[in-house]
């Protein structure tokens, strides 16, 4: 099993352009996040989905977008980068209380 | 709400010494609490979980936690460090019922040979 596939691995971007970070799992999991990861921040919460069809804000949501394409899919959309947003983004899923299952990140850097 | 306290953001110990890596919780209602690892240029992986059954829990690696309520703890330890043992160590926490977890701002663990 490939658990949680993430695309791009890595990614530049200039101010202003705009990107979508995917993630796909194939563990046949309700609900999935998007998590960004700084130096001393830990991780923060940016979206949520606890299930199909269904989308919530996180702890930093400002400058985001998602979407819940399907039970599998669930993609991160930033609309007009900014230097700010320059992080590793983590996508994870899970079932009920069972722990996350992550996958390798994105390193995105925006200059 | 729910929060995690780690406490040191760096810990390093001797080859072969004990590992104790600190973590403190805040929660309104029961918590399960998490123990995560990531090495590095990869993502997190669990190592281990409290979900209110057995209060010492075991996970990979050798590792384990023990969750004490009065004390809001959920320390993780380690008999015995290994050089693969070094990596950062994130404690988390979720509500009893409710999915989304919080993490704590991790401990990196050196093992010095």
């Amino acid at each position: 099993n490939a658990g949680v596939t993430q695309t791009p691995k890595f990614q530049v971007l200039k101010t202003g352009q705009s990107m979508t970070l995917q993630c796909a799992q194939d563990m046949n999991h309700n609900s999935m996040y998007w998590y960004r990861q700084d130096p001393g921040m830990g991780l923060r919460l940016i979206y949520y989905s606890a299930s199909e069809g269904t989308t919530d804000k996180g702890e930093v949501p400002n400058g985001y977008n998602v979407s819940r394409l399907n039970k599998r899919e669930f993609s991160l959309r930033l609309e007009s980068a900014a230097p700010s947003q320059t992080s590793v983004y983590f996508c994870a899923s899970s079932e009920r209380e069972d722990g996350y299952t992550f996958g390798s990140g994105t390193r995105l850097t925006v200059v | 709400a729910q929060s995690v306290t780690q406490l040191g953001s760096h810990v390093s110990v001797s080859e072969g010494a004990l590992v104790l890596l600190r973590c403190n919780y805040s929660s309104s209602v029961p918590p399960y609490l998490f123990w995560y690892v990531q090495y590095p240029n990869q993502g997190l992986q669990l190592l281990l979980k409290y979900t209110s059954a057995a209060t010492l829990v075991k996970g990979i690696n050798g590792f384990e936690a023990e969750f004490k309520k009065s004390e809001t703890s959920f320390h993780l330890t380690k008999p015995s460090a290994h050089m693969s043992d070094a990596a950062e160590y994130f404690c988390a926490v979720s509500a009893v019922g409710y999915q989304k977890v919080t993490f704590g701002i991790g401990t990196k663990l050196q093992v010095i040979p």
